[in-house]
């Protein structure tokens, strides 16, 4: 059970635009900024998002991030296949002393 | 080029140790925290411990407190986890991490398995 919760599976078509939610507490999401990952199959993670919507130097501008409150969220504009991917929400929890994940999303370009 | 690379995986038998080690270049290795995250097979990611720029601060995930230690040597830009009394659910590739604004640089990985 992980402390910040994903949805397990999203989808969509080339060209279309889809969200995945990460939902926290105000000890996480709540009282620091969320980071956004992306894992392709069989590699390392990659950073993809951090300080809830800044993109690292290479990342492309249809990937956006965004936080409410205890919940963050991150869009892909104009879907690609090669975005298809695991997705980990991640962000520093005061009540644990420590990082936390999302459980991650499994991302399927149809 | 800015670079992290992982060793020290492999087969280890339950309650058995594993020392990592992860490897830096490209960047001042003693400016930056440093952490190690988890990945079982077929799971998700999680984190497992980090490090202070000068080792003086040190925080672990509750399941490995007591048995991993992190530690770093800046002299060789060398990062550590000392695995002590391992246990099935321990087994994952473990990666070394950068943290830069968070984990910005990612090394590839090594596996470590634990089985009798």
């Amino acid at each position: 059970q992980s402390v910040l919760t994903q949805p397990p599976s999203a989808s969509g078509t080339p060209g279309q635009r889809v969200t995945i939610s990460c939902s926290g507490s105000s000890s996480n999401i709540g009282s620091h900024t969320v980071n956004w990952f992306q894992q392709l199959p069989g590699t390392a993670p990659k950073l993809l998002i951090y300080s809830n919507n800044q993109r690292p130097s290479g990342v492309p501008d249809r990937f956006s991030g965004s936080k409410s409150g205890t919940s963050a969220s991150l869009a892909i504009s104009g879907l690609q296949s090669e975005d298809e991917a695991d997705y980990y929400c991640a962000a520093w929890d005061d009540s644990l002393s420590g990082w936390v994940f999302g459980g991650g999303t499994k991302l399927t370009v149809l | 080029e800015v670079q992290l690379v992982e060793s020290g995986g492999g087969l280890v038998q339950p309650g058995g140790s594993l020392r990592l080690s992860c490897v830096a270049s490209g960047f001042t290795f003693s400016n930056y925290w440093m952490t190690w995250v988890r990945q079982a097979p077929g799971k998700g990611l999680e984190w497992v411990a980090n490090v202070k720029q000068d080792g003086s601060e040190k925080n672990y995930v509750d399941s490995v407190k007591g048995r991993f230690t992190i530690s770093r040597d800046n002299a060789k830009n060398l990062l550590f986890l000392q695995m002590n009394s391992l246990r099935a659910e321990d087994t994952a590739v473990y990666y070394c991490a950068r943290e830069g604004h968070t984990f910005d640089i990612w090394g590839q990985g090594t596996m470590v398995t634990v089985s009798s």
